[in-house]
């Protein structure tokens, strides 16, 4: 079955950088679009980032525009988020969440399996 | 960007019919999506395309649709049911997704 297993989480100082990475097992990580989704503590889910299956199409909502980047590595079954410029509100678990088609275009529309997330606390 | 509503919270016996709403204006076009996310996990996809549900969720979990309002409905609530449920929606260019703020189903 569909596994993906979040990593690279922990504390870090305001204005640093971490990169988070997804590692994807049970289905074909070249064939689908991923996403990153994250929650801050005690509050709803916002989404980040999505990657198409090829690594051509990337989009991000506007409050990581710039500052975080999406890639994959697809020899590797291997999701990652680099993120620059952390913030305090950054603070939140992060997930990797499987997308439900190649997300390039109009191709994507939801969330069909999520890792358990990793959680990034940005703290001086 | 555009904004999904559900209300905070929803309270239901054992056995009754819990029904959470979530609005927005992309939703007479676009479809909408359900989850469920239980304290200290992952969210978890119960319904999708407004009315299908994913193998493995019970049939008790239903979805509907209504001009700008879609509804997650669980008949026969029990214990474990109890947990946040969030809809969410998509762009028509697959480029942008939005959550509803979450809506929390409290069994009594």
């Amino acid at each position: 079955q569909v596994r993906l297993v979040e990593s690279g989480g922990g504390v870090v100082q305001p204005g640093r950088s971490l990169r988070l990475s997804c590692a994807a097992s049970g289905f074909t990580f070249s064939s689908y679009g991923v996403h990153w989704v994250r929650q801050a503590p005690g509050k709803g889910l916002e989404w980040m980032s999505v990657i198409s299956y090829d690594g051509s199409d990337k989009n991000y909502a506007d409050s990581v525009k710039g500052r975080f980047t999406i890639s994959r590595d697809n020899a590797e079954n291997t999701l990652y988020l680099q993120m620059n410029s952390l913030r305090s509100e950054d603070t939140a678990v992060y997930y990797c969440a499987k997308g439900d088609g190649h997300c390039s275009g109009s191709s994507c529309s939801y969330f069909d399996s999520w890792g358990q997330g990793t959680l990034v606390t940005v703290s001086s | 960007s555009y904004e999904l509503t559900q209300p905070p919270s929803v309270s239901v016996s054992p056995g009754q019919t819990a029904r959470i709403t979530c609005s927005g204006d992309p939703l007479p076009k676009q479809f909408a999506y359900w989850y469920q996310q239980k304290p200290g996990q992952a969210p978890v996809l119960v319904i999708y395309k407004d009315s299908e549900r994913p193998s493995g969720i019970p049939e008790r979990f239903s979805g509907s649709s209504s001009g700008a309002t879609v509804t997650l409905t669980i008949s026969g609530v029990q214990a474990e049911d109890e947990a946040d449920y969030y809809c969410q929606s998509a762009d028509s260019s697959g480029s942008s997704f939005v959550f509803g703020s979450g809506t929390k189903v409290t069994v009594l």
